[in-house]
């Protein structure tokens, strides 16, 4: 078993939908939660952090965590065809922050 | 300012080949880490340099080495290609004590082993 699994899509919407990509986890000692973009051929770049549980809101994008069910969420409200890419989910635990952990990526289409 | 900066974007090795790999983090930034992103597969880590030195490493072999320079780049050495190295290499550079939010990835290199 994987420590992140993540649904890979892929995932085809159009658009103004709202978005719903999740990740869960198995490892208890992750507190550092990111999701990244990844545009075709390119490197990921990074969208949202949190640390710990809670949410957190940048935009139209929504982050949220929670820890006890080892789950984590990223909402894309009013989806562009710009956000057509590949969303990664990462985590990281105390004394590794820098050290991380990917889901496999959902391939997400937003549709004109 | 110049993000993290990969060469050579695209090779292509035989099997069995040895092969290098660059990287030029951020500017400020001390600690480079090294993934390889399979096609279809999210980015697997292979391991840190800070200070020169390997400091974490990931579930790969030892055919996979690196090094890092007194200005922080980095090399990522890979002996005896075998046909699954194939795959996305990417760099990630982050600052002193970042946090995850500071980490940065460059574009990659492309490796493909026929």
């Amino acid at each position: 078993q994987k420590e992140v699994e993540q649904d890979p899509g892929p995932l085809s919407v159009p658009e103004g939908a709202i978005v719903s990509l999740n990740c869960t986890y198995s490892n208890s000692a992750f507190q550092y939660f990111m999701w990244y973009r990844q545009y075709s051929r390119k490197g990921p770049e990074l969208l949202m952090y949190t640390y710990s549980s809670g949410n957190k809101e940048d935009g139209r994008f929504t982050a949220q965590v929670d820890k006890s069910s080892k789950y984590i969420s990223l909402f894309i409200r009013d989806s562009q065809p710009s956000d057509s890419a590949t969303y990664l989910c990462a985590m990281s635990g105390p004394g590794s922050a820098r050290q991380l952990t990917f889901g496999s990526g959902t391939q997400l289409t937003v549709l004109p | 300012d110049a993000g993290v900066t990969q060469s050579p974007t695209h090779l292509i090795k035989t099997r069995g080949q040895q092969v290098t790999l660059r990287c030029s983090p951020k500017s400020g930034h001390d600690t480079v880490s090294w993934y390889q992103q399979a096609l279809g597969q999210g980015p697997q880590f292979i391991f840190q340099y800070y200070e020169e030195e390997e400091r974490q490493r990931g579930n790969f072999p030892d055919r996979f080495s690196g090094h890092q320079f007194p200005n922080y780049s980095s090399e990522l050495n890979v002996n005896a290609l075998l046909l699954g190295d194939s795959a996305l290499y990417l760099c990630a550079s982050s600052p002193p004590g970042g946090a995850g939010n500071t980490i940065y990835f460059g574009e990659g290199s492309w490796l493909t082993v026929v």
